[in-house]
């Protein structure tokens, strides 16, 4: 079975905190990508990533960086969080090629920002 | 416009109803369609991808309309675990990733 997992389920963290939040994929999947889902607005792409040391800005990269220094590790940052980051954030891998091949997503880091 | 829209619904069934969702994209050239399930406090796994001529798995059946612009999902025979929400995803151009509609709840009620 594909198994992604994220470095936690919960976070507290407070404004101005840096934030680090972690994704692990064992598949071997070239691509790698962060979302948040807040209600009414769905999942929203913040940064994806097609290799070790690549990434590219979704939607919202504003306020976020990421880092990919390995296949299976891609990391979400958030630099000074704010309140209006507090949402639950997504992390899903994919093999590279095919425009069918499946996301599979980990369970989720929901970061409430104090 | 949002690039993906989905009616968030809720909607709510009893079971065995017939039930469907429609998803509707604006950029026409999208090329690949996705159904996704999402439960409650979990993350999204692939229910179905859609294809030109329509697929269908059990009880599910997708459908791709590229005239208007629109992909369906129709769930017959509903049962009390096809409560959940459905996202559609959608990819468009030369990229690989996916934008989703916000999704639309369904509750299969007894």
């Amino acid at each position: 079975d594909v198994k992604v997992t994220q470095s936690s389920r919960y976070l507290v963290k407070r404004t101005g905190e840096k934030v680090f939040l972690e994704c692990v994929q064992d598949m071997d999947h070239e691509n790698m990508f962060w979302y948040r889902q807040d209600p009414g607005l769905g999942l929203r792409l913040i940064y994806f990533s097609y290799d070790v040391k690549m990434k590219e800005k979704g939607d919202i990269p504003e306020g976020y960086s990421v880092s990919r220094e390995k296949k299976e590790r891609f990391s979400l940052i958030l630099e000074s969080a704010s309140t209006n980051q507090t949402s639950m954030y997504l992390c899903a891998s994919s093999f590279f090629g095919s425009s069918y091949n499946e996301q599979f997503f980990g369970p989720g880091t929901r970061l409430t920002v104090l | 416009r949002k690039e993906v829209e989905q009616d968030p619904g809720p909607f709510n069934v009893p079971e065995g109803a017939t039930v469907a969702f429609n998803c509707t994209y604006s950029n026409s050239a999208s090329q690949s369609f996705f159904w996704y399930r999402q439960d409650c406090r979990k993350e999204p796994k692939l229910l179905m991808s859609v294809y030109s001529s329509g697929n269908e798995d059990g009880r599910f059946t997708a459908q791709l309309n590229r005239a208007s612009q629109y992909i369906s999902l129709l769930i017959r025979d509903s049962k009390l675990s096809d409560s959940a929400t459905y996202l559609c995803a959608v990819i468009s151009g030369s990229a690989r990733q996916l934008t989703f509609g916000s999704g639309t709840q369904l509750t299969v009620l007894p």
